[in-house]
């Protein structure tokens, strides 16, 4: 069965640098998302993207953030200056098409740590 | 804006009981209702989805939940747990947009 994958796993990272989380989505999805769960609390959206542009964003996503299908098979989430509170983790997810009823499939997630 | 509210932060069962984990919801056009499974160190496994039809919505592992609209709940359940159920469990909404609102999460812990 196919699945969503992320690299890496883990990643440690000194406050103020930039970070890229990857995920290769199912193939034949369109529409790919980003959220985020910050330790104990609950799964946040960040964005979706189809066609290569932000369809929706949340409050979280600000200019820190940017994402990008550089390619095929990949998509990316960048934070530009990472700070102490962007330590959570990180899923990517994908659904076949575009609208509400569509079943997002999640990846295993990016642990981020921001020391 | 909507919301979603799970009531529990954990529910234990015996093996072999029957599991209920609550959710309820507030959505402002029609309310599309999924359950997430989160296994340790695991990201989210879809389980079920409501969107229209029948009330009972069945889905992966044997759960199954009942959408009731007068009471805005999207309860999720199996008739007879098991101890590889063990997990947390999400309630999520979307209306027309294309972004899940989680709930916060309940842990299920069935015991042998």
């Amino acid at each position: 069965e196919p699945e969503v994958t992320q690299t890496p796993s883990h990643q440690v990272t000194q406050m103020g640098q930039e970070v890229i989380l990857r995920c290769v989505p199912i193939s034949n999805h369109l529409y790919f998302y980003w959220y985020r769960q910050i330790l104990g609390q609950k799964v946040e959206f960040l964005v979706s993207f189809y066609n290569n542009e932000i369809s929706e964003k949340s409050e979280i996503f600000d200019d820190q953030f940017s994402v990008e299908r550089p390619d095929g098979s990949n998509f990316t989430l960048k934070i530009r200056s990472t700070k102490l509170e962007d330590s959570a983790m990180y899923f990517c997810a994908s659904s076949p098409i575009a609208g509400s009823t569509d079943t997002q499939y999640f990846g295993p997630g990016t642990r981020l740590t921001v020391l | 804006a909507q919301s979603v509210a799970q009531p529990e932060d954990q529910v234990n069962v015996a093996e072999g009981n029957p599991l209920t984990v609550k959710c309820t919801y507030s959505v402002s056009g029609n309310p599309y209702l999924f359950w997430y499974v989160q296994y340790p160190n695991r990201g989210l496994q879809f389980l079920l989805k409501y969107i229209t039809g029948d009330n009972l919505v069945k889905g992966s592992y044997g759960f199954e939940a009942e959408f009731n609209k007068s009471q805005t709940s999207f309860h999720l359940k199996k008739p007879s747990a098991l101890v590889s159920d063990s997990a947390l469990y999400f309630c999520a909404a979307r209306d027309s947009g294309y972004a899940l609102n989680f709930g916060k999460g309940t842990s299920l812990l069935v015991t042998p």
